[in-house]
Protein backbone atom coordinates (compact mmCIF):
# COMPACT_ATOMS: atom_id res chain seq x y z
CA UNK A 1 0.00 0.00 0.00
CA UNK A 2 1.15 3.26 -0.42
CA UNK A 3 2.42 5.06 2.37
CA UNK A 4 4.17 7.89 4.74
CA UNK A 5 6.38 6.42 7.47
CA UNK A 6 7.62 8.42 10.11
CA UNK A 7 9.70 6.07 12.31
CA UNK A 8 10.35 8.18 15.19
CA UNK A 9 6.95 9.11 17.16
CA UNK A 10 8.53 10.99 19.84
CA UNK A 11 12.54 12.50 19.84
CA UNK A 12 14.37 14.72 22.64
CA UNK A 13 17.32 16.49 21.72
CA UNK A 14 19.24 19.23 23.73
CA UNK A 15 18.91 23.19 22.77
CA UNK A 16 21.71 24.03 20.55
CA UNK A 17 21.89 20.16 19.20
CA UNK A 18 21.38 19.16 15.99
CA UNK A 19 17.97 17.46 14.83
CA UNK A 20 17.01 14.83 12.12
CA UNK A 21 13.36 14.06 11.23
CA UNK A 22 13.14 10.74 9.47
CA UNK A 23 10.76 10.19 6.30
CA UNK A 24 10.07 7.18 3.87
CA UNK A 25 7.49 6.93 1.70
CA UNK A 26 6.60 4.05 -0.67
CA UNK A 27 5.17 5.14 -4.03
CA UNK A 28 6.31 3.85 -7.73
CA UNK A 29 7.18 7.48 -8.42
CA UNK A 30 8.51 10.79 -7.27
CA UNK A 31 5.98 11.94 -5.45
CA UNK A 32 5.51 15.81 -4.46
CA UNK A 33 7.47 15.90 -0.92
CA UNK A 34 6.65 18.53 1.92
CA UNK A 35 7.40 19.03 5.49
CA UNK A 36 4.66 20.71 7.86
CA UNK A 37 4.99 21.89 11.45
CA UNK A 38 2.28 22.36 14.03
CA UNK A 39 3.04 23.89 17.58
CA UNK A 40 0.46 22.98 20.20
CA UNK A 41 -3.41 24.30 19.19
CA UNK A 42 -2.44 25.59 15.78
CA UNK A 43 -2.16 24.62 12.41
CA UNK A 44 0.14 23.43 10.20
CA UNK A 45 3.04 25.75 9.03
CA UNK A 46 4.81 24.41 5.56
CA UNK A 47 8.61 24.32 6.42
CA UNK A 48 9.35 23.12 2.91
CA UNK A 49 8.67 21.25 -0.14
CA UNK A 50 10.63 19.52 -3.27
CA UNK A 51 9.08 19.06 -6.30
CA UNK A 52 12.40 18.27 -8.34
CA UNK A 53 16.19 19.61 -8.78
CA UNK A 54 18.33 20.16 -5.99
CA UNK A 55 17.67 17.32 -4.17
CA UNK A 56 18.74 19.56 -0.80
CA UNK A 57 15.80 21.98 -0.04
CA UNK A 58 16.02 24.46 2.38
CA UNK A 59 13.26 25.88 3.99
CA UNK A 60 12.29 28.50 6.95
CA UNK A 61 13.69 28.71 10.45
CA UNK A 62 17.02 27.36 9.25
CA UNK A 63 15.57 23.78 8.13
CA UNK A 64 16.52 21.95 5.31
CA UNK A 65 15.68 18.12 4.24
CA UNK A 66 17.33 15.87 1.91
CA UNK A 67 15.42 14.03 -1.18
CA UNK A 68 17.13 10.41 -1.36
CA UNK A 69 15.77 8.26 -4.25
CA UNK A 70 17.63 5.31 -3.47
CA UNK A 71 16.27 5.21 0.06
CA UNK A 72 12.83 7.15 -0.55
CA UNK A 73 13.15 9.04 2.08
CA UNK A 74 12.91 12.93 3.01
CA UNK A 75 14.67 13.61 6.10
CA UNK A 76 14.73 16.88 7.85
CA UNK A 77 17.27 18.47 10.03
CA UNK A 78 18.10 21.22 11.98
CA UNK A 79 22.03 22.34 12.41
CA UNK A 80 21.24 23.37 16.13
CA UNK A 81 17.43 23.89 17.47
CA UNK A 82 15.96 26.39 19.62
CA UNK A 83 13.15 25.82 22.58
CA UNK A 84 10.79 27.33 19.94
CA UNK A 85 11.35 24.73 17.69
CA UNK A 86 9.64 22.39 19.85
CA UNK A 87 6.58 21.39 17.87
CA UNK A 88 4.63 18.41 16.01
CA UNK A 89 6.31 17.61 12.67
CA UNK A 90 4.51 15.93 9.76
CA UNK A 91 5.75 14.58 6.29
CA UNK A 92 3.38 14.70 3.34
CA UNK A 93 3.22 13.84 -0.13
CA UNK A 94 1.35 14.01 -3.51
CA UNK A 95 1.73 10.58 -5.09
CA UNK A 96 0.39 11.92 -8.62
CA UNK A 97 -2.88 13.64 -7.31
CA UNK A 98 -3.83 16.72 -5.52
CA UNK A 99 -4.27 14.53 -2.31
CA UNK A 100 -1.88 15.63 0.32
CA UNK A 101 -1.18 12.41 2.56
CA UNK A 102 0.32 13.02 6.07
CA UNK A 103 2.39 10.64 7.92
CA UNK A 104 1.69 10.06 11.64
CA UNK A 105 4.07 13.12 13.08
CA UNK A 106 7.25 13.28 14.96
CA UNK A 107 6.92 15.43 18.30
CA UNK A 108 9.96 17.19 19.45
CA UNK A 109 10.68 17.94 22.79
CA UNK A 110 13.41 20.55 22.99
CA UNK A 111 15.54 20.53 26.46
CA UNK A 112 17.33 23.21 28.31
CA UNK B 1 -3.33 38.04 2.53
CA UNK B 2 -5.60 36.84 5.57
CA UNK B 3 -4.31 33.39 4.62
CA UNK B 4 -7.07 30.65 5.21
CA UNK B 5 -9.93 31.40 7.78
CA UNK B 6 -12.01 28.86 9.47
CA UNK B 7 -14.86 29.51 12.02
CA UNK B 8 -15.39 28.58 14.27
CA UNK B 9 -12.30 28.11 16.25
CA UNK B 10 -13.85 25.94 18.87
CA UNK B 11 -17.33 24.33 19.21
CA UNK B 12 -19.19 22.22 21.84
CA UNK B 13 -21.96 20.73 21.29
CA UNK B 14 -24.52 17.95 22.40
CA UNK B 15 -24.83 14.46 20.76
CA UNK B 16 -27.40 14.52 18.00
CA UNK B 17 -26.91 18.61 17.18
CA UNK B 18 -26.47 19.75 13.76
CA UNK B 19 -22.66 21.02 13.50
CA UNK B 20 -21.60 23.24 10.62
CA UNK B 21 -17.88 24.30 10.23
CA UNK B 22 -16.95 26.95 7.85
CA UNK B 23 -13.92 27.50 5.84
CA UNK B 24 -12.82 30.58 3.35
CA UNK B 25 -10.15 29.70 1.41
CA UNK B 26 -7.23 31.97 0.07
CA UNK B 27 -8.44 34.33 -2.79
CA UNK B 28 -7.18 32.40 -6.15
CA UNK B 29 -7.04 29.07 -5.04
CA UNK B 30 -8.77 26.42 -6.83
CA UNK B 31 -8.70 23.42 -4.68
CA UNK B 32 -10.23 23.06 -1.25
CA UNK B 33 -9.83 20.36 1.14
CA UNK B 34 -11.51 19.36 4.68
CA UNK B 35 -9.05 17.34 7.07
CA UNK B 36 -9.68 15.54 10.22
CA UNK B 37 -6.89 15.39 13.00
CA UNK B 38 -7.19 12.82 16.04
CA UNK B 39 -4.87 11.37 18.20
CA UNK B 40 -5.91 8.04 17.37
CA UNK B 41 -5.71 8.16 13.50
CA UNK B 42 -3.92 11.55 12.55
CA UNK B 43 -4.51 13.41 9.64
CA UNK B 44 -7.37 12.12 7.64
CA UNK B 45 -8.34 13.77 4.44
CA UNK B 46 -11.95 14.07 3.95
CA UNK B 47 -13.07 15.69 1.01
CA UNK B 48 -10.94 17.27 -1.89
CA UNK B 49 -12.56 20.38 -4.07
CA UNK B 50 -11.49 21.36 -7.25
CA UNK B 51 -13.08 24.55 -8.89
CA UNK B 52 -15.89 24.14 -6.53
CA UNK B 53 -16.82 21.02 -7.47
CA UNK B 54 -16.26 17.34 -5.08
CA UNK B 55 -13.74 15.35 -6.83
CA UNK B 56 -12.74 12.91 -3.89
CA UNK B 57 -15.22 12.54 -0.97
CA UNK B 58 -13.86 8.76 -0.01
CA UNK B 59 -12.61 10.00 3.08
CA UNK B 60 -16.14 11.74 4.51
CA UNK B 61 -16.68 8.84 7.42
CA UNK B 62 -20.49 8.37 6.99
CA UNK B 63 -23.37 9.97 5.42
CA UNK B 64 -23.74 12.26 8.74
CA UNK B 65 -21.07 14.21 7.13
CA UNK B 66 -21.49 16.34 4.39
CA UNK B 67 -19.50 18.96 2.70
CA UNK B 68 -20.27 21.68 0.06
CA UNK B 69 -18.75 24.59 -1.90
CA UNK B 70 -20.66 26.80 -3.01
CA UNK B 71 -18.57 29.60 -4.67
CA UNK B 72 -14.75 29.84 -4.71
CA UNK B 73 -14.54 31.34 -1.25
CA UNK B 74 -17.19 29.66 0.97
CA UNK B 75 -17.09 25.90 1.77
CA UNK B 76 -18.99 24.14 4.83
CA UNK B 77 -18.57 20.57 6.55
CA UNK B 78 -21.79 19.95 8.34
CA UNK B 79 -22.30 17.25 10.84
CA UNK B 80 -25.57 15.87 11.12
CA UNK B 81 -26.43 14.23 13.92
CA UNK B 82 -23.33 15.01 15.61
CA UNK B 83 -21.51 12.01 17.60
CA UNK B 84 -19.02 11.85 20.32
CA UNK B 85 -16.78 10.27 18.21
CA UNK B 86 -16.77 12.98 15.89
CA UNK B 87 -14.56 14.87 18.25
CA UNK B 88 -11.50 16.31 16.85
CA UNK B 89 -9.81 19.21 14.90
CA UNK B 90 -10.87 20.10 11.97
CA UNK B 91 -8.73 21.94 9.47
CA UNK B 92 -9.17 23.12 5.92
CA UNK B 93 -6.66 23.54 3.49
CA UNK B 94 -6.67 25.60 0.28
CA UNK B 95 -3.92 25.29 -2.70
CA UNK B 96 -3.39 26.82 -6.04
CA UNK B 97 -1.59 24.77 -9.44
CA UNK B 98 2.09 25.67 -7.76
CA UNK B 99 0.64 22.96 -5.30
CA UNK B 100 1.31 24.83 -1.80
CA UNK B 101 -1.09 23.36 0.73
CA UNK B 102 -1.79 26.45 3.20
CA UNK B 103 -3.72 25.21 6.53
CA UNK B 104 -5.94 27.37 8.24
CA UNK B 105 -5.90 27.33 11.92
CA UNK B 106 -8.21 24.27 12.71
CA UNK B 107 -11.66 24.19 14.50
CA UNK B 108 -11.57 22.09 17.90
CA UNK B 109 -14.94 20.02 17.91
CA UNK B 110 -16.15 18.61 21.34
CA UNK B 111 -18.98 16.75 20.81
CA UNK B 112 -20.55 15.98 24.30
Amino acid sequence: AQSVTQPDIHITVSEGASLELRCNYSYGATPYLFWYVQSPGQGLQLLLKYFSGDTLVQGIKGFEAEFKRSQSSFNLRKPSVHWSDAAEYFCAVVPNDYKLSFGAGTTVTVRA
Amino acid sequence: DAGVIQSPRHEVTEMGQEVTLRCKPISGHNSLFWYRQTMMRGLELLIYFNNNVPIDDSGMPEDRFSAKMPNASFSTLKIQPSEPRDSAVYFCASSSLKREWFFGPGTRLTVL
